[in-house]
């Protein structure tokens, strides 16, 4: 079955440890992206990488860094900088292009930081 | 960042009746809108991505217009059932692959 995976679901944190959430697709998408979501808050952008070894920060990028050595994968690092870590973080892909494509989104991870 | 408007910011209809509600976006560098549906526990899901001004896409009982010369679109829901409820978001883009300005969303709730 082709889809979007992050793992963990919940994961739970000391405040000034860094975190790296991960999200895997198998859908041979170009384009991956990272979202976060706080109560009463739109999806807001954090990072998105069109190609494999290139991403750009989204609207909120500060205190969180990403990677994309494979195709497949986009891991997250939410960093001891990051001053309000506590969210649910959503992970998609799509197709790239000039086109517009629908985003897949995965199942997303609670982090909880105290 | 993009202002992106959706109203109103949660709704609850009976079931059977219709329902609809809006997206403003800014009109200029304008290239496509997405709709998106959210169910509790579940990935938010995509239903329409809407390019041309005066498009209208249809899925079952849920439709949308566009109207991208005054930046706004409607999603429609006709005879509303329990399993429409969720968050609809909305979100313009400007092209390719970049990432979405996502709406704070309606909340839809349907009452049997």
């Amino acid at each position: 079955d082709g889809g979007i995976t992050q793992s963990p679901k919940y994961l739970f944190r000391k405040e000034g440890q860094n975190v790296t959430l991960s999200c895997e697709q198998n859908l041979n998408h170009d384009a991956m992206y990272w979202y976060r979501q706080d109560p009463g808050q739109g999806l807001r952008l954090i990072y998105y990488s069109q190609i494999v070894n290139d991403f750009q920060k989204g609207d909120i990028a500060e205190g969180y860094s990403v990677s994309r050595e494979k195709k497949e994968s986009f891991p997250l690092t939410v960093t001891s900088a990051q001053k309000n870590p506590t969210a649910f973080y959503l992970c998609a892909s799509s197709f790239s292009g000039v086109r517009n494509y629908e985003q897949y989104f995965g199942p997303g991870t609670r982090l909880t930081v105290t | 960042i993009l202002n992106v408007e959706q109203s109103p910011q949660s709704l609850h209809v009976q079931e059977g009746d219709s329902t609809n509600f809006t997206c403003s976006f800014p009109s200029s560098n304008f290239y496509a809108l997405h709709w998106y549906r959210w169910e509790t526990a579940k990935s938010p899901e995509a239903l329409f991505v809407m390019t041309l001004n005066g498009d209208e896409k249809k899925k079952g009982r849920i439709s949308a217009t566009l109207n991208t010369k005054e930046g706004y679109s409607y999603l429609y829901i006709k005879g509303s059932q329990p399993e429409d409820s969720a968050t609809y978001l909305c979100a313009p883009s400007g092209g390719g692959a970049d990432g979405l300005t996502f709406g704070k969303g309606t909340h839809l709730i349907i009452q049997p």
